[in-house]
């Protein structure tokens, strides 16, 4: 979808461990950003990247850190997860122009902290 | 700051009748609207658009007007089918150039 890949789709972990997602395009596009969805609060943004090793919070950063050490990868870590940040992760580019599109998203990552 | 508020679902019709979900938003200067509509287990797709006031966005039988006088962008469809049901999002893009959602609502079309 539009050269968006999230890995891993699915994903388990226990309490207190790191976890790592990934976001990878193919088109080279400047911005990305990091959101998460929960049921009642839509799409929240965590994160997101204006370019190489650029990154600033959203609105729910806590517990989260990002890195983009390249154009076409967009890291999100969760240092030490916890069962609140249980949710499904989407990535998305927002594609060069004007902002006529909004943002293309990523088919998302299904977190379960344990 | 920005922010979206949409219609509380499940919103549960029959097929073939008539949808309105409303959304009204709350920015600074002039947002640009959207819909985006996410189907069961996939990511979200943009359904339509509209820029400056009075545009009227459409796209696959679906229509929302940006009114500006009321700040709402409702989404309308005059007949609804088994394969609309989906969870539907209005977000708009403001002074801060990033895209705001609202919570969302389900949409459950009987056949």
């Amino acid at each position: 979808d539009a050269g968006i890949t999230q890995s891993p789709r699915h994903k388990v972990t226990e309490t207190g461990t790191p976890v790592t997602l990934r976001c990878h395009q193919t088109e080279n596009h400047r911005y990305m950003y990091w959101y998460r969805q929960d049921p009642g609060h839509g799409l929240r943004l965590i994160h997101y990247s204006y370019g190489v090793k650029d990154t600033d919070k959203g609105e729910v950063s806590d517990g989260y850190s990002v890195s983009r050490s390249k154009t076409e990868d967009f890291l999100l870590t969760l240092e030490s997860a916890t069962s609140s940040q249980t949710s499904v992760y989407f990535c998305a580019i927002r594609k060069q122009g004007p902002l006529l599109n909004g943002y293309t998203f990523g088919s998302g990552t299904r977190l379960t902290v344990v | 700051g920005d922010s979206v508020t949409q219609m509380e679902g499940p919103v549960t019709l029959s097929e073939e009748a008539f949808l309105t979900i409303n959304c009204t938003y709350t920015a600074t200067g002039y947002p640009s609207l959207f819909w985006y509509v996410q189907y069961p287990g996939e990511g979200l797709q943009l359904l339509l658009k509209a820029t400056k006031a009075d545009d009227k966005g459409s796209n696959k039988g679906f229509e929302a007007t940006y009114r500006k006088e009321t700040t709402s962008f409702h989404l309308e469809k005059g007949s609804v089918q088994v394969s609309d049901s989906a969870v539907y999002f209005c977000a708009l893009i403001g002074y801060g150039n990033k895209l705001v959602f609202g919570a969302g609502t389900i949409l459950r079309v009987k056949s």
